[in-house]
């Protein structure tokens, strides 16, 4: 089954500390895996895809077929990070995208 | 371009009354996709429509809920005879091309009373 997971539904850290929100993924063959962003009163919207293997906003994310996890980092939090992030994988049809719950971040001052 | 037009942006209904929720995607896309998202959940996939068919219904409850994407107009997603438990925010989201990131509306927030 295709399945995303992110385990932690808050995750609050003080400004300039890094931070790791967790997605791991259940998908048999090669995985196109995403991460996208709701600030508050906004739209959701892309953050970032595993295959530009781009830095958006001084956040990374890394897909590691082993432990089937594309977590996003970022070393220095800052307080305009804080929104809800959606981990997302594209099903094998190539269509749909199939999301985690989501993980809220509050970074505090 | 003002994006992914959604509404309204809020719906009342009482039980038993039909609600629909309008979507028109971003201007040369067609390819639509309806989420739900339920209280304390993730979104949830309902349906994938190109225009005029119907591509991946598999999110779909199997009564009650359709869905269209007409060839002129916005896509429709339509309740029937709603129940306290279809109170949720439903998402539309659009893509020029299949594989394409996703561009999102506002959502409706639907409310059964």
């Amino acid at each position: 089954a295709q399945r995303v997971t992110q385990p932690e539904k808050l995750l609050s850290v003080f400004k300039g500390a890094p931070v790791e929100l967790k997605c791991n993924y259940s998908y048999s063959g090669s995985p196109e895996l995403f991460w996208y962003v709701q600030y508050s009163r906004q739209r959701l919207q892309l953050l970032l895809r595993h295959i530009s293997r781009e830095s958006i906003k001084g956040f990374t994310a890394d897909l590691n077929k082993g432990e089937t996890s594309f977590h996003l980092k970022k070393p220095f939090a800052q307080e305009e990070d804080s929104a809800m992030y959606y981990c997302a994988l594209r099903d094998n049809q190539g269509g749909k995208l199939i999301f985690g719950q989501g993980t809220e971040l509050s970074v505090k001052p | 371009n003002a994006g992914v037009m959604q509404n309204p942006r809020h719906l009342v209904r009482r039980r038993g009354q039909e609600a629909r929720l309008r979507c028109s995607p971003v201007k040369g896309h067609s390819h639509v996709y309806w989420y739900r998202q339920l209280p304390e959940e993730g979104l949830k996939f309902m349906v994938y429509l190109q225009k005029e068919n119907i591509i991946d219904e598999s999110g779909m409850p199997k009564e009650r809920f359709s869905a269209e994407f007409p060839k002129e107009g916005p896509s429709i997603l339509r309740i029937q005879q709603v129940v306290r438990g279809d109170s949720a925010a439903y998402f539309c989201a659009s893509s020029p091309l299949r594989s394409e990131k996703l561009f999102f509306g506002s959502g409706t927030q639907l409310s059964v009373l």
